[in-house]
């Protein structure tokens, strides 16, 4: 029993297309989250969502839409992709939005732009 | 801007000795820190939070607010505490965590 999903796990496409990366948690959690891990390993929040409503949008491109369909899920779709994007991108949910709760992550989706 | 020191990239030690993983950041406020740690091949996941006061798989953080710190300690190192170690203190401001730099720590046998 998967807690916090993502697909797909690989993504290799070309500058200038679009992707989505989904995510999904069966925790019950209000909270979710997306993350993005660069090549030195920095880890920086890009979105959050709680209850499906937009909470924190950081300084992100706006080719990058986050959509969160219902509480359980929270996709991230990317428009023109560029050789920047390519990083690991990490979902994650925690039980509410209160900075004390443990986030749970999923397992990442490496993103590579050719 | 707050910022989270994690000033090792790596530290290298062999199995047995002590570790210290400093984390030093720029607001004191809240008490809610917390240290992560990504297992290779793993997801990232929690290891401890200072609220809880709690020991996990041997290590300890303990908060100095003078010198706003959150090191993560472990008297004896074994090789399975080989990962990547996240130190993660709350923006003063927002529901965020702010994740360090993190240190990758490499036990030798």
């Amino acid at each position: 029993d998967t807690a916090v999903s993502q697909t797909p796990k690989y993504l290799v496409t070309q500058m200038g297309n679009d992707k989505s990366i989904k995510c999904e948690q069966n925790l019950g959690h209000d909270t979710m989250y997306w993350y993005k891990q660069d090549s030195k390993k920095f880890l920086k929040i890009m979105f959050s969502y709680n209850n499906k409503e937009l909470i924190i949008n950081e300084t992100v491109p706006n080719r990058f839409s986050p959509k969160s369909p219902d509480k359980a899920h929270l996709n991230l779709h990317i428009n023109s992709l560029e050789l920047g994007d390519s990083a690991v991108y990490f979902c994650a949910s925690s039980q509410s939005r209160a900075r004390r709760d443990e986030q749970f992550f999923g397992p990442g989706t490496r993103l590579t732009v050719l | 801007a707050q910022r989270v020191t994690q000033p090792e990239k790596l530290l290298s030690v062999f199995k047995g000795a002590p570790v210290e993983l400093k984390c030093n950041y720029s607001y004191s406020g809240s008490p809610e820190l917390f240290w992560y740690v990504q297992y290779s091949r793993q997801r990232l996941q929690l290891l401890l939070r200072h609220i809880s006061r709690e020991s996990i798989k041997g290590f300890t953080a303990d908060l100095n607010k003078g010198e706003t710190s959150f090191h993560l300690k472990k008297p004896f190192a074994q090789e399975e505490d080989s990962a990547m170690y996240y130190c993660a203190p709350p923006s003063y401001n927002t529901d965020k965590l702010i994740f360090g730099t993190g240190t990758r720590l490499q036990v030798f046998p």
